[in-house]
């Protein structure tokens, strides 16, 4: 079947704007999580969702920083007011089940910012 | 916190040569292992994971890895590289009580033809 989706692929965008990224899950996943990548950098954890259980937040950076997961499925990474330092890969992966710690994870190809 | 330390940044190789890739981490109590690998202009995908069991762990491409629990580390390996290797390999830990990997900040391989 499909594999993670995330769109866009690129985005572009001036320091202050706000940006809405995009994650389709492999259908069935419940888990789902949202990193960020920083060039030279390692995977940044930012949020995490488990079926209908409140999101661990813990990795966000800010409170410009927000994501929704709608009806279990497709999620929503909100940046407001988006900063020079913002400019990173936004990866999404989802896994069968976050109830487990061994789940592998499927990533998707990622979203590129570029904050002007 | 647990931390995971990959100490090569960069690696360039000649075709055949052998690999090891280090992976570190620092974490008292039981974990799941992971290493990544992200092809050029392709999502990452798991290379190889180690749970428990055996600790020298075989994976795709022939890959393996090798859990040393009294020195922490998880370290990649591969007898004769190719040039289709060349990719960006990261390194996680999952402590089996949680649900949230940590990674590394990875290995940029390239290997020469």
């Amino acid at each position: 079947g499909a594999g993670v989706s995330q769109s866009p692929s690129n985005k572009v965008t001036e320091k202050g704007k706000d940006v809405e990224l995009r994650c389709d899950p492999i259908s069935g996943h419940t888990a789902l999580y949202w990193y960020r990548q920083s060039l030279g950098q390692g995977l940044e954890f930012l949020i995490y969702f488990q079926g209908n259980s409140a999101p661990d937040k813990s990795g966000l950076p800010s409170d410009r920083f927000s994501a929704e997961r709608t009806g279990g499925s497709v999620s929503t990474l909100t940046i407001q007011r988006t900063q020079q330092e913002d400019s990173a890969v936004y990866l999404c992966a989802s896994s069968t089940s976050g109830t487990s710690s061994y789940n592998e994870q499927f990533f998707g190809p990622g979203t590129r910012l570029t904050v002007l | 916190a647990q931390s995971v330390s990959q100490h090569n940044h960069h690696v360039i190789l000649s075709e055949a040569a052998s690999l090891e890739l280090g992976c570190n981490y620092s974490y008292g109590g039981t974990v799941n292992l992971f290493w990544y690998v992200q092809y050029p202009g392709q999502h990452l995908q798991l290379l190889l994971k180690y749970f428990s069991g055996d600790p020298l762990v075989k994976g795709i491409k022939g890959f393996e890895a090798e859990f040393i629990k009294s020195k922490f580390s998880f370290n990649l390996r591969k007898p004769s590289v190719q040039w289709s290797d060349t990719a960006e390999y990261f390194c996680a830990v999952n402590a089996k009580s949680s649900y949230i990997p940590t990674f590394g900040r990875g290995t940029s391989l390239i290997v020469h033809p």
